[in-house]
Order: structure tokens, then C-alpha cells, then sequence
């Protein structure tokens, strides 16, 4: 079946430091890719999507690429701020709908 | 615009108790869906309704029912809480069931089990 594997955290970076959080899936068809954040007391937001091979998603800054090849589906940013604290979610659609799979999550510590 | 609400926000049941988490969405979507998140495992689908009038059951089904009111609203429900089910509980809804519609999330409730 389809499944998310996202890299273990807690990640933590200084202020204004590159962000990289692995991200890799298994799943048969075409689904669609998303990177969701969840703010401490809140809900997940959607961040950013792809919806086919070579799609690049990007929002606030962060950017993933939908890479069918190696079947990743990374997110970075280039400088990260305290704000950017947070839990950070990939995710799958797949063909046939309904079932959102999710990774484990990544928490994002960023020092001042 | 208020988007998904969830109530409670906390909750405290003792074993064998019964309670019904309530959901709506004013964003006029058509698929709701219940999470739960523990530690370590990402988010795990409970039930879900693709369309008003129709649930079917997520990977955890176990110990829980869901009812579709309507478009706006879709509860969940624990007959007979246990331990094992003390976790955050989040309603989400998307515009539809395809393949890109992204998740729109509640705040969650968060539910212990004594």
C-alpha cells in the first residue's frame, strides 16, 4: 500500500540557517504531494502541494519538487527564522482518493 | 470565516464512558474526515465521508461511529472509551475527494482516558 517516510527530528538550526526535511513515499499511480505544518495548539495547515513529476510547490519561502525518479519530494528553505518553529507533515493523495497518508512528522526547533 | 471547528477542545472520560465529538465546516465541502495523532505516528484516519450521506471506515476504525448530519457536520463518536484511545482528535474537510484536494483542518480535541 502507499506509505510516507519522512526523517526523524527534532531538527534544530540556528536562525537564518538552510532547512533541508526528507521526505520519500511509496505509492502505486500518479498521486499528489503535500507538506502540511502544525503550530503548537493548532491544526495542520496545508503549506505547499504537487500534483505530478517536476511539479516544484513552493509558499513563505519553503519549496519541495515532486521527483518521481528517486520518489521524493524534499522541502527546504534557504533561511530559516524563529517562526518557522513548528511540526512539518509530507503527505500523500493517491489515485482513487478519499486517503490522505501522512509521514510521522518533523519537528523544527530554530534558535534566535 | 471560521472554517473547520471542532468542540470540545479538552476532554477527560473514564473507562466505558460514552462522548461525541462534534465537527462542521462552513467552506461548503463536500469530504470530511476524522485523525487521530499520537506520538510518533503522523495523523491515522479513522472514518471518513466522501458526500453527505455516506461514511466509510479509515485504517482505526475500532471503537468508533461517525454520523454525517449534513453537508456541514460530521461527529464522531466513542461508545465506550478506552485508555488506548486517549489522543488528539482532528476533523478535516476537503473541497472534494480527488486526488489533489488538499486537507482543510480543525484544532483538534484533545481526549484523555482514565
Amino acid at each position: 500500500g502507499n506509505s510516507v517516510t519522512q526523517m526523524e527530528g527534532p531538527v534544530t538550526l540556528s536562525e537564518e540557517a538552510f532547512l533541508t526535511i526528507n521526505c520519500t513515499y511509496t505509492a502505486t499511480g500518479y498521486p499528489s504531494l503535500f507538506w502540511y505544518v502544525q503550530y503548537p495548539g493548532e491544526g495542520l495547515q496545508l503549506l505547499l502541494k504537487a500534483t505530478k513529476a517536476d511539479d516544484k510547490g513552493s509558499n513563505k519561502g519553503f519549496e519541495a519538487t515532486y521527483r518521481k525518479e528517486t520518489t521524493s519530494f524534499h522541502l527546504e528553505k534557504g533561511s530559516v527564522q524563529v517562526s518557522d518553529s513548528a511540526v512539518y507533515f509530507c503527505a500523500l493523495r493517491g489515485t482513487g482518493g478519499f486517503k490522505t497518508i501522512f509521514g510521522a512528522g518533523t519537528r523544527l526547533f530554530v534558535k534566535a | 470565516n471560521a472554517g473547520v471547528t471542532q468542540t470540545p477542545k479538552f476532554q477527560v472520560l473514564k473507562t466505558g464512558q460514552s462522548m461525541t465529538l462534534q465537527c462542521a465546516q462552513d467552506m461548503n465541502h463536500n469530504s470530511m474526515y476524522w485523525y487521530r495523532q499520537d506520538p510518533g505516528m503522523g495523523l491515522r484516519l479513522i472514518y471518513y465521508s466522501a458526500s453527505e450521506g455516506t461514511t466509510d471506515k479509515g485504517e482505526v476504525p475500532n471503537g468508533y461511529n461517525v454520523s454525517r448530519l449534513n453537508k456541514r457536520e460530521f461527529s464522531l463518536r466513542l461508545e465506550s472509551a478506552a485508555p488506548s484511545q486517549t489522543s488528539v482528535y482532528f476533523c478535516a474537510s476537503s473541497e472534494e475527494a480527488g486526488v489533489n484536494s488538499p486537507l482543510h483542518f480543525g484544532n483538534g480535541t484533545r481526549l484523555t482516558v482514565t
